[in-house]
């Protein structure tokens, strides 16, 4: 069975601050890892993807890569309250139609 | 990316009946996703909307319940066939990307069946 693991939360951080979101896959046959955002009410929204293992930065989003582990990561810095949502980390299955598995999600609470 | 919209934006419908929800998206798209979202919960894959052949489905979700129609590479429905309240949920197209696999959502149709 895939399947892609995040602490539900709710993590909390001050405004501010570094927000740390980790996923972790257990389909060594992933390629490719997305981080959604998905506002209360509202549909998902991609914000990052990473394929290769290393950083990829964009503003004030980081993902972060470690296929030998199997762990991807999201940070955010400057936190500000706008980023309080749940944040949905995917990982390719590996096949041919490009479907994701989608982990549980974390949501996050900025506070002011 | 893609501009996705869906019809309804939400419906609420009685036991027994059905509901077909439509997807439009701006441009030709190879692949388009069926999603559905309950309260509080992660998102789960139904089926790959194939145009010119059957949808695939995944575990749990047969044609029957949720027949797909994917007449072009621009359109998709998703009819959920004899509503009970369990099928209350987000139901959400998606079209994926080519390159990287990554994929862009439609606003969703939050259904309420009672």
């Amino acid at each position: 069975q895939k399947e892609v693991e995040q602490n539900s939360g709710p993590l909390s951080v001050p405004e501010g601050a570094i927000a740390s979101l980790n996923c972790t896959y257990s389909d060594r046959g992933s390629q490719s890892f997305f981080w959604y955002r998905q506002y209360s009410g509202k549909s998902p929204e991609l914000i990052m993807f990473i394929y290769s293992n290393g950083d990829k930065e964009d503003g004030r989003f980081t993902a972060q890569l470690n296929k030998a582990s199997q762990y991807v990561s999201l940070l955010i810095r400057d936190s500000q309250p706008s980023d309080s949502a749940t944040y949905l980390c995917a990982g390719g299955d590996g096949g041919s139609q490009g479907n994701l598995i989608f982990g549980k999600g974390t949501k996050l609470s900025v506070k002011p | 990316s893609a501009v996705i919209s869906q019809k309804p934006s939400r419906d609420i419908c009685q036991r027994g009946t059905s509901l077909t929800i439509q997807c439009q998206v701006d441009s030709q798209v190879t692949m388009m996703f069926w999603y559905r979202q309950q309260p509080g919960q992660s998102l789960t894959l139904i089926a790959t909307a194939n145009q010119g052949s059957e949808a695939t489905y995944e575990s749990g979700f047969v044609i029957d319940k949720f027949p797909i129609s994917r007449p072009n590479l621009t359109f998709s429905t998703l009819t959920v066939s004899n509503m009970s309240p369990e099928d209350s949920s987000i139901y959400l197209c998606s079209v994926g990307a080519q390159i990287y696999n990554e994929q862009f959502f439609g606003p969703g149709t939050r259904l309420t069946v009672l």
